[in-house]
């Protein structure tokens, strides 16, 4: 059973830092791997989709890897801003006969502080 | 183009009753996902669905709630006698195919009380 962990669960950082988000994943037989933001009381916004097949994506400040075979993935955000805060989602989507099902970990709730 | 759109946003319910949740998948999407999150907790799977078929069911609750995708009009998440603990936010979510990015759409939060 697929099983996604983010580490850490709530991270405070002031305006500037650069970061990094930690996502794990327990079985390595994925297709991809998506990292969404989450604003309180909103929907999910997807940030970057990485295939099985790449390393990392990139889109502005932002900046994911992927270790299929170690089974991890990092969100890195460079110069953090307080409009970065939100909770961020790792998801994995294991598809298997054409039936996709994201498995999401819990998120890491960000606070970039001015 | 239109992103998912969802409806209502909000809805209320008393114990017993029925809540109905749609969704529009982005135009030309045919594959459509729901996903519950509770209070506190992760997105979960409930049920995946094409256009008059029900692919995966395997999140959904065994009673009470289903879900349907018709040739024509948006997919419906229903939800029969609801309970205290089906509050929740209800996402949707479509795909142009099976493994491709998937587009969220703002969610439904129910509240039953």
């Amino acid at each position: 059973k697929q099983e996604v962990t983010q580490i850490p669960a709530a991270l405070s950082v002031p305006e500037g830092e650069n970061l990094v988000l930690n996502c794990s994943f327990t079985d390595s037989a994925i297709y991809n791997l998506q990292w969404f933001r989450q604003d309180p009381g909103k929907g999910l916004t997807s940030l970057l989709l990485i295939q099985s097949s790449q390393r990392e994506q990139t889109s502005g400040r932002l900046n994911a890897s992927l270790d299929k075979s170690s089974g991890r993935s990092t969100l890195y955000i460079a110069a953090s801003q307080p409009g970065d805060s939100a909770t961020y989602l790792c998801a994995v989507n294991r598809a298997q006969g054409g039936s996709e099902k994201l498995v999401f970990g819990k998120g890491t709730k960000l606070t970039v502080n001015p | 183009n239109a992103g998912v759109m969802q409806n209502p946003r909000h809805l209320v319910r008393r114990r017993g009753q029925e809540a109905r949740l749609r969704c529009s998948p982005m135009k030309g999407h045919s594959h459509v996902y729901w996903y519950r999150q509770l209070p506190e907790e992760g997105l979960k799977f409930m049920v995946y669905l094409q256009k008059e078929n029900i692919i995966d069911e395997s999140g959904m609750p065994k009673e009470r709630f289903s879900a349907e995708f018709p040739k024509e009009g948006p997919s419906i998440l229903r939800i029969q006698q609801v309970v205290r603990g089906d509050s929740a936010a209800y996402f949707c979510a479509s795909s142009l195919t099976s493994n491709t990015e998937a587009f969220f759409g703002q969610g439904t939060r129910l509240t039953v009380v």
